[in-house]
This record gives C-alpha cells, sequence and structure tokens, in this order.
C-alpha cells in the first residue's frame, strides 16, 4: 500500500515546457515537502507546505488538503532541472517523513 | 551556507561487521534523522533524534541499529551485525526547531555489504 503516489514516473519535456508532477496521499498530514533529488544521490528540500501555494524562482508548489493532493510546477523548464522529484508527507500520527517514489524528470535541450 | 556533512562517502564492509556512519549536522539545529535509500528504490525513515534519544522510529530501525549524539556536533548510526540487505544509500538530515521545520540533507553514505 503505497501512502504517497507520485505521477508521472518519468517524464521528458523539451526546454522551454511547462512541467507539471503530481502527488496524492492517504494518510493525515502536517506538512507536504517537495524535494529534488540530483543523479548524484544528494536531496535537497524544495518546499514545505501544509496550505496554498509557494513559489520559488520557476518553482510552484500548490496543495489541496481536502483532496490530498498537491502539485510541483516548473516554468520555463530548462536541462539543469532534469533530476528526480520526490513528493513526501509529514504523518500527523508519528511524524515520520514517508516518502513517494519519485518523477524522474528529463529536459532536452 | 550551512550544510550537513557525512562520512564516509563510501563504504564496503563484510557480512556480519559492523558500520558506524557518521554525519555532522547543521550546528544550531535540534531534530537530527537518518534515512536509507536502497538502490531503485524510495528513501524510507529509520529514526529521528531530539533532546539526545530517539523520537520516532521506524519497523525498520530494530535492534541492530542504534544512534548516538556522542559529542556536540557528530550524529552517528551504527549497524552492529551489517546483512547484505543493508546496503544503500544512507542520508543524514537535520531541521531547527520542530519536525515542521525543512530538514536539510547530508550527500549520504553510499554502504556496500559483501
Amino acid at each position: 500500500k503505497n501512502e504517497v503516489e507520485q505521477s508521472p514516473q518519468n517524464l521528458t519535456a523539451q526546454e522551454g515546457e511547462f512541467i507539471t508532477i503530481n502527488c496524492s496521499y492517504s494518510v493525515g498530514i502536517s506538512a507536504l515537502h517537495w524535494l529534488q533529488q540530483h543523479p548524484g544521490g544528494g536531496i535537497v528540500s524544495l518546499f514545505m507546505l501544509s496550505s496554498g501555494k509557494k513559489k520559488h524562482g520557476r518553482l510552484i508548489a500548490t496543495i489541496n488538503i481536502q483532496e490530498k493532493h498537491s502539485s510541483l510546477h516548473i516554468t520555463a523548464s530548462h536541462p539543469r532541472d532534469s533530476a528526480v522529484y520526490i513528493c513526501a508527507v509529514t504523518s500527523n500520527s508519528n511524524y515520520q517523513l514517508i516518502w513517494g517514489a519519485g518523477t524522474k524528470l528529463i529536459i532536452k535541450p | 551556507e550551512p550544510e550537513v556533512t557525512q562520512t564516509p562517502s563510501h563504504q564496503v564492509t563484510q557480512m556480519g561487521q559492523e558500520v558506524i556512519l557518521r554525519c555532522v549536522p547543521i550546528s544550531n539545529h535540534l531534530y537530527f534523522y537518518w534515512y536509507r535509500q536502497i538502490l531503485g528504490q524510495k528513501v524510507e525513515f529509520l529514526v529521528s533524534f531530539y533532546n539526545n534519544e530517539i523520537s520516532e522510529k521506524s519497523e525498520i530501525f530494530d535492534d541492530q541499529f542504534s544512534v548516538e549524539r556522542p559529542d556536540g556536533s557528530n550524529f552517528t548510526l551504527k549497524i552492529r551485525s551489517t546483512k547484505l540487505e543493508d546496503s544503500a544509500m544512507y542520508f543524514c538530515a537535520s531541521s531547527g526547531l520542530a519536525y515542521q521545520e525543512t530538514q536539510y540533507f547530508g550527500p549520504g553514505t553510499r554502504l556496500l555489504v559483501l
């Protein structure tokens, strides 16, 4: 049983395209996180949100608590955006971070 | 910019041996975490640590594992008798004041058990 589901699993797009990655979760949460994992393995936190929308540069993250759904958008995508994007949620029952399987994004020049 | 560091970056060990993975969290952070990622799989929570004791641990974190903050800077994960299935990337993370703060991750230690 996957408590955090992401779609798509893989996404290839051309430079400049608008990218959307989706995340659905089935548990009660106190926060949702979007993270980026580089090919070398390093993990960087992009966003942590519990409601509404956050924007940082070309990245936008939204969450709909009622629908238990979040999206990560990348505007004007660039080859350097190529990475695995992971959705994770902080469970409000045990405060553990539950991770999705990730979306592998490739942006072609 | 402050960062979380981990040593070693790679470790190869024989099955049954003990390994200690080391982490230096960001200096003013209070919460510390260990995660593991088996090759090709999702990241899994192992344990969180606050105020010199374990706050939460997952089912994976059995008696073979232990964590310690031996001094004011290091945070260690010990695996007592390694198994083949312990081969994974182990990430340390830290956050400031609460679970709900952004976690900052170290670069990981890749452990290979032969």
